[in-house]
This record gives C-alpha cells, sequence and structure tokens, in this order.
C-alpha cells in the first residue's frame, strides 16, 4: 500500500524555524514528483511547493518563497521542507502530497500540525 | 493568475439526490489538467476525478467529472450517506503552478 508518513510538526515562534518530512513507501518514490500542500485551520488547500523526481525542478508558492526549502532523497524515500523566517499565517496542517503523473494529487499523508505562535 | 471559483459555498441535500458542482476558472487553460477531491473533516483530501473527467482508483462510478475550458463541473449520480464532504477542484499549469478553489460543502438536509 502507498504510505506517507508527515513528521517534524509542532510550536514554534513567529520568526522561527522548522523542517518537516515525509517518509514514503509502497511505491517507486524515485518516479513521482513531489509535492506539500497546507491548510489552515478552517480554511481550504493551499499548494506549497513542488520537486520533480530527480530533484531539479522546484517551484515554490510567493507566499512561501525565500522562506522555505523542498528537497528529496530517493535513496532514503524521503521528502522533506525546511521552512524559515515562519509567520503567524505559516500556521497550517502541512500535507506530504504525491503526484499522479497527471498532475493531480493522489496520495496523501495524515499531515502535520504547524502551529506559529 | 488562474483562479478558481466553486459554487454553490454550501450545499443542502439528501441521500438519493443527484447533485452537480461547479468550478470556474478565471482564464481558460487548455491542459485540462482539473482535478476534483473529496475531504470529510480530520482526514485528507482523496483524489475523485483528474485530467477532468478521469476517475481515480477506487472511486465509484456515481463521481463523474466533465468540462473544458473555463467551466468544470462534478457531478454525483446518486448521493449516499457518506458523500456528505467537503469538495475542492485544483488546476495546474498556471500561476500558481497549482492552485485549489475556496470549496463547496455538501451537507445533509
Amino acid at each position: 500500500d502507498v504510505q506517507l508518513v508527515d513528521s517534524g510538526g509542532g510550536l514554534v515562534k513567529p520568526g522561527g524555524s522548522l523542517r518537516l518530512s515525509c517518509a514514503a513507501s509502497g511505491f517507486p518514490f524515485s518516479s513521482h514528483t513531489m509535492h506539500w500542500v497546507r491548510q489552515a485551520p478552517g480554511k481550504g488547500l493551499e499548494w506549497v511547493s513542488s520537486i520533480n523526481s530527480y530533484g531539479n525542478f522546484i517551484y515554490y508558492a510567493d507566499s512561501v518563497k525565500g522562506r522555505f526549502t523542498i528537497s528529496r532523497d530517493n535513496g532514503q524515500n524521503s521528502l522533506s521542507l525546511q521552512m524559515h523566517s515562519l509567520r503567524g499565517d505559516d500556521t497550517a496542517v502541512y500535507y506530504c502530497v504525491r503526484d499522479s503523473k497527471w498532475n493531480a494529487f493522489d496520495a496523501w499523508g495524515q499531515g502535520t500540525v504547524v502551529t506559529v505562535s | 493568475e488562474i483562479v478558481l471559483t466553486q459554487s454553490p459555498g454550501t450545499l443542502s441535500l439528501s441521500p438519493g439526490e443527484r447533485i452537480t458542482l461547479s468550478c470556474r476558472a478565471s482564464q481558460s487553460f487548455t491542459t485540462n489538467y482539473l482535478a476534483w477531491y473529496q475531504q470529510k473533516p480530520d482526514q485528507p483530501p482523496r483524489l475523485l476525478i483528474y485530467a477532468a473527467s478521469r476517475r481515480a482508483t477506487g472511486i465509484p462510478d456515481r463521481f463523474s467529472g466533465s468540462g473544458s475550458g473555463t467551466d468544470f463541473t462534478l457531478t454525483i449520480s446518486r448521493l449516499e450517506p457518506e458523500d456528505f464532504a467537503m469538495y475542492y477542484c485544483q488546476q495546474f499549469g498556471s500561476s500558481p503552478m497549482y492552485s485549489f478553489g475556496q470549496g463547496t460543502k455538501l451537507e445533509i438536509k
């Protein structure tokens, strides 16, 4: 079964840093583009960042550009999101997400909660 | 920037009814990379439809998607109790690279 296990969330003060991780299993991780998507409390979904299978094409939402860094380790089947200069509006559940190869998100982690306060 | 607008915001219906949800894009996109998701409270979203009309693995055939250009729809032919949830559309292809609609809440009447 496809599994994505998100971790690393927590409470951090404004201006602080946090590193999220995602452990993938049950599929050929190195073949898929991966994403981070977040959801603020009571709000809708917001795409955060994407990285292609080789790790050489990376994209960010304007809201996090320059503050967040996405990376992957295909040998370890893991995805990471390094977050710096965190702000209150970064408070959200962060999901590790697999791309279906049709630019849709077909597998989601359970989410990890980031609270900036 | 493409903005996706979903309507209605909330819909109250009864099991067994047929429903069509709308997702309208502020600009036409030609790739048809439009997806639909279902989200229940305290759960991650679940992919229902991708490429506008293709059902994801394991999705019942009462769910169908259609549309092109700027207007897309998700139809549930006969509502089951487990279908009451939030629904989001999502596009790929234009700044921002991926974006979601604001969601439609489907609640039991």
